[in-house]
C-alpha cells in the first residue's frame, strides 16, 4: 500500500524559508521510474504544480516560482523535501506531495499540509 | 506554458444523470491527461490517467476520452458520492498544469 504524508511548520512569517517534508511508504525513490512531486492549493482555489524529483535525482521546477524552490530527497529514509525561500502571503496554501511512476504521474497523494504565511 | 481550459466551472445534475466535463489544452498534449476528484477537505483522488485508463478501484461509470487538445471525463450515471470537484492535469510537458476545476452539485 502506497502512503504519503506531508509535514511542515504550519505558520511562518513573510521572508522566511518554508521547509516541507514528504514521508512515504510502499515505494522507493531508488527504484527506476519513481518520483515525488509537490503541488499546492490555496484555500478555495485550484491546484498549482511546484516541482518533481526522480529516482535518478533529476529535478523539474515550476518557472513561475523562479529560483525560490529547492527539491531534494533522502532515499534511505523514504523522504522528499521542498524548500521555498522568501515566502509571502501568496504562499499560504495546502501543500501536497504525490507519487510519480514513469508516465503514470500523481497516482497517490498525501493528505496535505496547511501552511499559513502571516506577520 | 500549456493552458488548460476546463468547462463548465459549475455543473448541477441529478442522481442518475450522465455528465461530461471538458478540458481543452492550448497545444497538443499527446494524451498525457489525468482526471482527479476532490471532496472538501480531502486530497485529490486520481480517476483516469493518460486520457482513458481507469485507476484501479474507481467505478466503471467513470471514463475518459480525447486526443490532441480536447479531452472529456464522462460519468455515465451519477451517484450521490460523485458530487465533488473535478480537475484535469496535463503532464505532457513542464510545467505541469491543472484545469481550474468543475464543481459538480446536486440539482
Amino acid at each position: 500500500q502506497v502512503t504519503l504524508k506531508e509535514s511542515g511548520p504550519g505558520i511562518l512569517q513573510p521572508s522566511q524559508t518554508l521547509s516541507l517534508t514528504c514521508t512515504f511508504s510502499g515505494f522507493s525513490l531508488s527504484t527506476y521510474g519513481m518520483g515525488v512531486g509537490w503541488i499546492r492549493q490555496p484555500s478555495g482555489k485550484g491546484l498549482e504544480w511546484l516541482a518533481n524529483i526522480w529516482w535518478d535525482d533529476d529535478k523539474y521546477y515550476n518557472p513561475s516560482l523562479k529560483n525560490r524552490l529547492t527539491i531534494s530527497k533522502d532515499t534511505s529514509n523514504n523522504q522528499a523535501f521542498l524548500k521555498i525561500t522568501n515566502v509571502d502571503t501568496a504562499d499560504t496554501a495546502t501543500y501536497y506531495c504525490a507519487r510519480l511512476v514513469g508516465v503514470s504521474v500523481m497516482d497517490a497523494w498525501g493528505q496535505g499540509a496547511s501552511v499559513t504565511v502571516s506577520s | 506554458d500549456i493552458q488548460m481550459t476546463q468547462s463548465p466551472s459549475f455543473l448541477s445534475a441529478s442522481v442518475g444523470d450522465r455528465v461530461t466535463i471538458n478540458c481543452k489544452a492550448s497545444q497538443n498534449i499527446n494524451k498525457y491527461l489525468n482526471w482527479y476528484q476532490q471532496k472538501l477537505g480531502e486530497a485529490p483522488k486520481r480517476l483516469i490517467y493518460n486520457t482513458n485508463n481507469l485507476q484501479t478501484g474507481i467505478p466503471s461509470r467513470f471514463s475518459g476520452s480525447g486526443s490532441g487538445t480536447d479531452y472529456t471525463l464522462t460519468i455515465s450515471s451519477l451517484q450521490p458520492e460523485d458530487f465533488a470537484t473535478y480537475f484535469c492535469l496535463q503532464h505532457n510537458s513542464f510545467p505541469f498544469t491543472f484545469g481550474s476545476g468543475t464543481k459538480l452539485e446536486i440539482k
